[in-house]
């Protein structure tokens, strides 16, 4: 059975701050998607990654992905409110049917003046 | 272009009651998915469907059934609701190709009373 656990989940940030947000799976898996959910709203695609090593930026976020040690990070660098949202990974299961996305629980992210 | 359309996006039902939610899409995407997310959780896949005229179980299919009679079209039943089935529910579509990620709808919010 595939798991998918994420930490923290909460984090408070100070606006200008770094951080980064960890997602571990246990079973073995080369595709691993990143989103955004605003509250209320549905899911923002922010990063597909689908290699042992891919790294993807968009602006102050950058996600990489780790397949030997089954870890994807989720890094902020100098938060802003914006930022504020939860973010989910989710981590499809090599072999496993298209869709069946197990999700993290998510991480609640505050970004504080 | 509308992506993926949700239909409702509120609804009060009654334990034993019946009723479909419909997700169509305009992208021409080959797959669609239905989710469910509970509080505090991700989201968790209850059906899906590859092609027109095709569905599938995901991980949490009891109490639902599905149809996709149309390629754009994919339709949530529930036949007689449950207190437990007190969600959000989303719909996605993809192409039959992981690399392009899912399209999520904007949600259904369902309370059963």
């Amino acid at each position: 059975e595939l798991k998918v656990e994420q930490n923290p989940l909460f984090l408070s940030m100070q606006e200008g701050k770094n951080y980064t947000i960890y997602c571990n799976y246990s079973t073995t898996s080369d595709r691993l998607y990143w989103y955004r959910q605003d509250p209320g709203k549905s899911l923002e695609s922010l990063f597909v990654l689908l290699s042992n090593g891919a790294v993807k930026q968009e602006g102050r976020l950058m996600a990489s992905l780790d397949t030997k040690a089954r870890l994807s990070t989720l890094h902020i660098t100098a938060a802003v409110h914006d930022l504020s949202a939860t973010y989910f990974c989710a981590v499809e299961m090599n072999g496993g049917s298209q869709g069946n996305l197990i999700f993290g629980k998510g991480t609640k992210l505050s970004v504080k003046p | 272009n509308a992506g993926v359309t949700q239909t409702p996006k509120f609804r009060v039902l009654k334990t034993g009651q019946s009723m479909t939610l419909l997700c169509a899409q305009d992208m021409n995407h080959e797959y669609m998915y239905w989710y469910r997310q509970d509080p505090g959780m991700g989201l968790r896949l209850i059906h899906y469907s590859v092609g027109e005229g095709t569905t599938a179980k995901g991980e949490v299919p009891d109490g639902y059934n599905v149809s996709r009679l149309k390629k754009q079209n994919f339709l949530l039943g529930l036949e007689s609701a449950a207190p437990s089935q007190t969600s959000v529910y989303f719909c996605a579509s993809s192409r039959p190709d992981w690399r392009y990620g899912y399209t999520f709808g904007s949600g259904t919010r369902l309370t059963v009373v």
